[in-house]
């Protein structure tokens, strides 16, 4: 089956670690989207990736980095710069081009303790 | 200019009643208005979508309203069930090549019953 794979589902950082959430889509879809989820904020981009080893920064990429050096895995890396990175993090993809919306990953949520 | 509104933030239906939930946006430029359901611990999906040159889609319960004048769409669940007790995002393309989507900051439906 096709689709987007968040990994791990849940995790646990420390604070100052970095921590890196891995998203693999096998959908042979260009673009690809990682976006912030907060109780009552909706979705906020952080990245997003239209070809590979190109990016460009969303609404709130401070603390955050990528990279695109192959087309299906865009991993995010949740630096300690990022002064609340609790949250879930959701990882999408979309063939340019198309009509269609995004296709989801399930969703990584990230705790500091 | 980039946000999408969306109201109202929590939504409690009885079963069979007709569930509405409202965006409006400012950007003219926008050509894509998705939306989205999602279940607690998982990704969003889509759930219908429709560009401006039309008024009203429909699919099956789900229905968007649109009116470009106003630059307002909603969604209506029509024979809502408990199964549709989810949050629901509307969103908006901003029309460049990079299809990003501007999210509104969602709504919980209940459906009771």
């Amino acid at each position: 089956d096709g689709g987007i794979t968040q990994s791990p589902k849940y995790l646990f950082r420390k604070e100052g670690q970095n921590v890196t959430l891995s998203c693999e889509q096998n959908l042979n879809h260009d673009a690809m989207y990682w976006y912030r989820q907060d109780p009552g904020q909706g979705l906020r981009l952080i990245y997003y990736s239209q070809i590979v080893n190109d990016f460009q920064k969303g609404d709130i990429a401070e603390g955050y980095s990528v990279s695109r050096e192959k087309k299906e895995s865009f991993p995010l890396t949740v630096t300690s710069a990022q002064k609340n990175p609790t949250a879930f993090y959701l990882c999408a993809s979309k063939l340019l081009g198309q009509g269609d919306g995004y296709t989801f990953g399930s969703g990584t949520r990230l705790t500091v303790v | 200019q980039q946000q999408v509104k969306q109201s109202p933030q929590s939504l409690i239906v009885q079963k069979g009643g007709i569930s509405i939930i409202n965006c409006a946006y400012e950007n003219t430029a926008f050509d894509y208005f998705p939306w989205y359901q999602q279940f607690p611990g998982k990704g969003p999906a889509l759930l219908i979508a429709i560009r401006p040159d039309v008024s009203e889609k429909k699919e099956g319960r789900f229905t968007i309203s649109f009116n470009k004048s106003a630059k307002q769409f909603s969604l209506h669940i029509m024979d809502s069930q408990p199964g549709d007790s989810a949050t629901y995002f509307c969103a908006a393309s901003i029309g460049d090549s990079s299809y990003k989507l501007i999210f509104g900051s969602g709504t919980r439906l209940l459906v009771r019953p």
